[in-house]
């Protein structure tokens, strides 16, 4: 069964504005990832943060964890075209079963 | 390119036909996976193997029949398959089988079953 869930399932956003998007989990974790897929692509690794971690940044990505909640979320700054695509938040379910939600679907409008 | 590289690219073959799926890396990765994507489905894993080991089967129809010769290389093997198994395949791979720095994934196979 599915793991980590994406929520809201489809963002539209304007260019420049930040984008928010949220994952829940069920079971504890060793770690959380965040990957995007452009469409009909491969996902491409964004981050990961570990279990005992509660805030990374990569570029205009930041990425929270809280493990008291059971959730994460990605925040994209200054958003831009070309980060339209498909977000996912995935989680080491069982070791090397690592699950993934059904994603947010960013649209960045120019 | 990503360092794992899926061919073909597209895919269509008729219920009766067998095909391979072929996945490729030389990230030095020990670990390789193979996923299916369904329109509107979160990812399913299928396959993972281990230092060409299988170590997980998620009660996959055995018409997929996997193929890790190397650590390098993984196939999945189609045959007699059913048009619902139309979707996005996607081979993965990691440094360690716990997937504990994350996972490269291939650009996928689009595969068409008529």
């Amino acid at each position: 069964s599915q793991q980590g869930e994406e929520d809201p399932q489809a963002l539209s956003i304007q260019e420049g504005e930040n984008a928010t998007m949220n994952c829940s989990y069920k079971t504890s974790i060793n770690n959380l990832q965040w990957y995007r897929q452009n469409s009909g692509r491969g996902l491409v690794h964004l981050i990961l943060i570990r279990s005992n971690e509660r805030e990374k940044h990569s570029g205009r990505l930041r990425v929270t964890l809280d493990t008291s909640k059971k959730s994460s979320s990605l925040l994209i700054t200054a958003s831009r075209a070309a980060d339209t695509a498909s977000y996912f938040c995935a989680t080491d379910y069982n070791n090397n079963d690592m699950r993934f939600g059904a994603g947010t679907r960013l649209t960045v409008k120019p | 390119e990503t360092g794992v590289t899926q061919t073909p690219r597209h895919l269509v073959m008729g219920m009766t036909n067998k095909k391979s799926l072929k996945c490729e890396q030389h990230l030095g990765h020990n670990a390789m996976y193979w996923y299916k994507q369904s329109a509107k489905k979160p990812l399913e894993l299928m396959f993972v193997y281990s230092l060409e080991e299988r170590v997980e089967n998620n009660s996959v129809p055995s018409r997929f029949s996997p193929e890790c010769p190397n650590s390098s290389h993984l196939f999945l093997h189609l045959h007699t398959l059913q048009p619902e198994d139309s979707a996005l395949y996607l081979c993965a791979s990691s440094q360690d089988w716990l997937g504990s720095y994350g996972y490269t994934f291939g650009s996928g196979t689009r595969l068409t079953v008529v």
